[in-house]
């Protein structure tokens, strides 16, 4: 059965350094999403992509943050200077685009800055 | 804007049947999705309701009153692979964003 991949499992970082989670989504879907999910908390929607461009975006999403899908399988979250509180698990999701109702995800990248 | 409210913990006996409630509010409604969520694992997809009613899946339903904004989950049979937490979730403001409650941490006791 095809699944969302999410590279690293764990990723520990520096206050202020750059970092860049991975995802693959679903080959046939059209529909890519991040969330981020602070330990215990509810899952937080960052963003949505869709046609190589955002669709929507949360206020979470600010302009240290960015995406993008470099080639045709791999969808990227960056954030440029990372900050004690993006400390969070980070989750990729895919569909297929009928509505954002049922959406694969991936397994997520831990996100640790110290 | 939407907001979902849930209990934040429901505890049941195994083999006994429980009922997560979810009530929400929005600006536009167009149906509400369940997740389920293991400790350290990633959401999983359970339901989805359109429109009024209850909707089976094996162990599994989930109902839907539009007039009073409220759904419901409802575990059967309950084992104890079913502890885990269960979020609601509506989209948001566009079809490209899912807003999420905070989630009801099933507890099942043997």
């Amino acid at each position: 059965e095809p699944e969302v991949t999410q590279t690293p499992s764990h990723q520990v970082t520096q206050m202020g350094q750059e970092v860049i989670l991975r995802c693959v989504p679903i080959s046939n879907h059209l529909y890519f999403y991040w969330y981020r999910q602070i330990l215990g908390q509810k899952v937080e929607f960052l963003v949505s992509f869709y046609n190589n461009e955002i669709s929507e975006k949360s206020e979470i999403f600010d302009d240290q943050f960015s995406v993008e899908r470099p080639d045709g399988s791999n969808f990227t979250l960056k954030i440029r200077s990372t900050k004690l509180e993006d400390s969070a698990m980070y989750f990729c999701a895919s569909n297929d685009g009928t509505g954002p109702y049922e959406q694969y995800f991936g397994p997520g990248t831990r996100l640790t800055v110290t | 804007g939407q907001s979902l409210e849930q209990p934040s913990e429901v505890t049941a006996v195994e083999g006994a049947i429980v009922q997560i409630n979810c009530t929400y509010q929005t600006s536009g409604f167009y149906g509400l999705s369940w997740y389920q969520q293991h400790d350290g694992g990633a959401p999983t997809f359970l339901s989805y309701n359109a429109l009024d009613g209850l909707e089976e899946t094996g162990r599994f339903s989930s109902f839907l009153s539009r007039s009073d904004s409220y759904g419901y989950l409802l575990l059967q049979e309950l084992q104890m692979k079913d502890s885990a937490s269960y979020f609601c979730a509506v989209r948001g403001k566009s079809n490209y964003q899912l807003i999420w409650g905070a989630g009801t941490k099933l507890i099942i006791k043997p």
